[in-house]
């Protein structure tokens, strides 16, 4: 079965780089067809959607925060991370790692994250 | 970016009850339209895929319907255990979104 867990510093300096990384257990990173996402949940609000990776290395980005996120993929660690730039207090919230799957129907693909970790919660402050 | 829009935004609903969540898209999604359960510190769970298909392992007492622009969550004979937030997510287009949450208490 797989996991996902999030770990990184949970206290960032406002205009500093916040990195995350999560660690894949119990399957490979590289195996399937799979995207490795990362979302994050203000305090008090919801959902919003980073941005993913394949194992590959392609991305693709939420345009909201595209000028300062970078993903990576490690599969020789089964890890992928997220870095976002330039951050303010506004960047405070819960940082979820999820694999996205999809579903084939005839004509169609469908996505969805079926697997996340638990959260990390990180506040920007000095 | 594919607005959602769900309603209401909490509920109270009781044991052995019945609740619907409604999640509208600001234009069709066809039936690329997922709901999560979230409760704080667990890791989220998703319960319904494409719009109508359940996810493995997920209980027959969560339902999902709608096509185009009009979505339903259902809990039949709901459970303590199904207190918790929801929140509905298109797949259409990236940037995936996600609605505002539905509080069940």
């Amino acid at each position: 079965q797989v996991q996902l867990q999030e770990s990184g510093p949970g206290l960032v300096t406002p205009s500093q780089t916040l990195s995350l990384t999560c660690t894949v257990s119990g399957g490979s990173i590289s195996r399937g067809t799979y995207y490795w996402s990362w979302i994050r949940q203000p305090a008090g609000k919801g959902l919003e959607w980073i941005g993913r990776i394949y194992s590959s290395g392609s991305t693709s980005y939420n345009p909201s925060l595209k000028s300062r996120v970078t993903m990576s993929v490690d599969t020789s660690k089964n890890q992928f991370s997220l870095n976002l730039g330039s951050v303010t207090a506004a960047d405070t919230a819960i940082y979820y790692c999820a694999r996205e799957n999809n579903w084939n129907y005839p004509g169609s693909y469908y996505y969805f994250m079926d697997v996340w970790g638990k959260g990390t919660t990180v506040t920007v402050s000095s | 970016d594919i607005q959602m829009t769900q309603s209401p935004s909490s509920l109270s609903a009781s044991v052995g009850g019945r609740v619907t969540i409604t999640c509208r898209a600001g234009e069709t999604i066809r039936s690329y339209l997922n709901w999560y359960q979230l409760k704080p510190g667990k890791a989220p769970k998703l319960l319904i895929y494409a719009a109508s298909s359940l996810k493995s392992g997920v209980p027959s007492r969560f339902s999902g319907s709608g096509s185009g622009t009009d979505f339903t969550l259902t809990i039949s004979n709901l459970q303590p255990e199904d207190f918790a937030t929801y929140y509905c997510q298109q797949s259409y287009n990236t940037p995936w979104t996600f609605g505002q949450g539905t509080k069940v208490e």
